[in-house]
């Protein structure tokens, strides 16, 4: 079984929907959370970046983890054609090292 | 500040030869990591480099294997390709020791022919 699972997606919605992307994990020893934006031949990008329990806000962007159930989300407001892209999630422990990522979801918003 | 630069961004090669990827890190940021990105996968942990050395390993077999400078960037060698090597390879690079998140550069793609 994997470490980190993702919802598979791929996700189609149309402008200005609420998109909802959800990982979840299960190894205690991960702290840190992360979600990346990846464009098609293009580096995975950093979106938001999170330690404890709860949520961070940026712009339209709404990252939430409940570590209690192992279980990380990422919400789109006002989704735009530009976020058309691939989302990955991925988790690090307090260590210095390597992050673990998911498979990704592919998200598609039609205009 | 110039990000995490790749090089080639693209190479062919075929079954058996050795492959040669370039990196360099942010401006200050002295480890490198890279990652394996087959077609549809996630990102997989290949190597991590911190001041010149080795500090872990992901789950790949001996012939992938890299080198850190004293500038802090970083090679990755892949000898005796197989057309399952074809895949887009990722480097990323933090401050030493930093908890805080990796950035990425847009990676080298290899195709194996």
């Amino acid at each position: 079984q994997k470490e980190v699972e993702q919802d598979p997606g791929p996700l189609s919605v149309p402008e200005g929907a609420i998109v909802s992307l959800n990982c979840t994990y299960s190894n205690s020893a991960f702290q840190y959370f992360m979600w990346y934006r990846q464009y098609s031949r293009k580096g995975p990008e950093l979106l938001m970046y999170t330690y404890s329990s709860g949520n961070k806000e940026d712009g339209r962007f709404t990252a939430q983890v409940d570590k209690s159930s192992k279980y990380i989300s990422l919400f789109i407001r006002d989704s735009q054609p530009s976020d058309s892209a691939t989302y990955l999630c991925a988790m690090r422990g307090t260590n210095a090292g390597k992050s673990t990522f998911g498979d990704g979801t592919t998200l598609t918003v039609k205009p | 500040e110039a990000g995490v630069t790749q090089s080639p961004t693209h190479l062919i090669k075929t079954r058996g030869q050795q492959a040669t990827l370039r990196c360099s890190p942010i401006s200050g940021h002295t480890s490198v990591y890279w990652y394996q990105q087959a077609l549809g996968l996630g990102l997989q942990f290949l190597l991590w480099y911190d001041e010149g050395e080795e500090r872990n390993r992901g789950n790949f077999p001996p012939r992938f294997s890299g080198r850190q400078f004293p500038n802090y960037s970083s090679e990755l060698n892949v000898n005796a390709l197989e057309l399952e090597d074809s895949a887009l390879y990722l480097c990323a690079s933090t401050y030493r020791g930093d908890v805080q998140p990796q950035h990425f550069g847009d990676g080298t793609r290899l195709s194996i022919l």
